[in-house]
């Protein structure tokens, strides 16, 4: 089984600033990797697959980057609606389409 | 627009059987490659993928589960269903239903919490 390790587990920053997360696999998943936000109470919304792809809807202030088994997601300037966690989660392993532990981006 | 609606009970006892229905709307379910995928999420932790089928029928179970886990779809009805047997305290969890394309889940449906508990 593929294992995803994201760090920071937590990052504290400012509206305004930038956002850089990092996700790791244990073995190569290619491009074959998404990235999910989530807010308390809410489901999760995919945000970023197959790397470096936006979702629809999502704004350009997100994006991915990485392949092989380091991928990064940055948010280029923080606004109030993005503190939330984020998942990453990888395609490849199928069956077994694991998810990272999460990274919690809260306000500094 | 494509949603996605999770329904069944909020509390069941260790050992019962858990059956939830995820009915969707604004997809045909007859696209080649689209599944409707179940993903849980105990409270505070991580999201765990439980399985998912296909359009075609074709069915993919987390192996950890896959005694005890059965998906099934009624395209009419456009429902797919979910049942876990023996529950167990620690599949206490928040379950969600998606709809996967491209293996990814794209859409999700707002969660239901299950709590085992006697």
């Amino acid at each position: 089984e593929i294992v995803l390790t994201q760090s920071p587990a937590t990052l504290s920053l400012s509206p305004g600033e930038r956002a850089t997360l990092s996700c790791r696999a244990s073995q190569s998943v290619h491009i074959f990797l998404a990235w999910f936000q989530q807010k308390p109470g809410q489901a999760p919304r995919l945000l970023i697959y197959d790397a470096s792809k936006r979702a629809t809807g999502i704004p350009a202030r997100f994006s991915g980057s990485g392949s092989g088994t380091d991928f990064t997601l940055t948010i280029s300037s923080l606004e109030p609606e993005d503190f939330a966690v984020y998942y990453c989660q990888q395609r490849i392993d199928w069956p077994i389409f694991t998810f990272g532990p999460g990274t919690k981006v809260d306000i500094k | 627009q494509i949603t996605l609606k999770e329904s069944g009970p909020t509390l069941v006892k260790p050992t019962q059987t858990l059956t939830l229905t995820c009915t969707f709307s604004g997809f045909s379910f007859s696209t080649s490659g689209e599944a409707v995928g179940w993903i849980r999420q105990p409270p505070g932790k991580a999201l765990e993928w439980l399985g998912f089928i296909y359009w075609d029928d074709d069915k993919r179970y987390r192996p950890s589960l896959r005694s005890r886990l059965t998906i099934t779809k009624d395209t009419s009805k456009k429902q797919v269903v979910l049942t876990l047997t023996n529950m167990d305290p620690v599949d206490t969890a928040t379950y969600y239903c998606a709809h996967i394309l491209g293996d990814y889940p794209m859409y999700w449906g707002q969660g239901t919490l299950v709590t085992v508990s006697s």
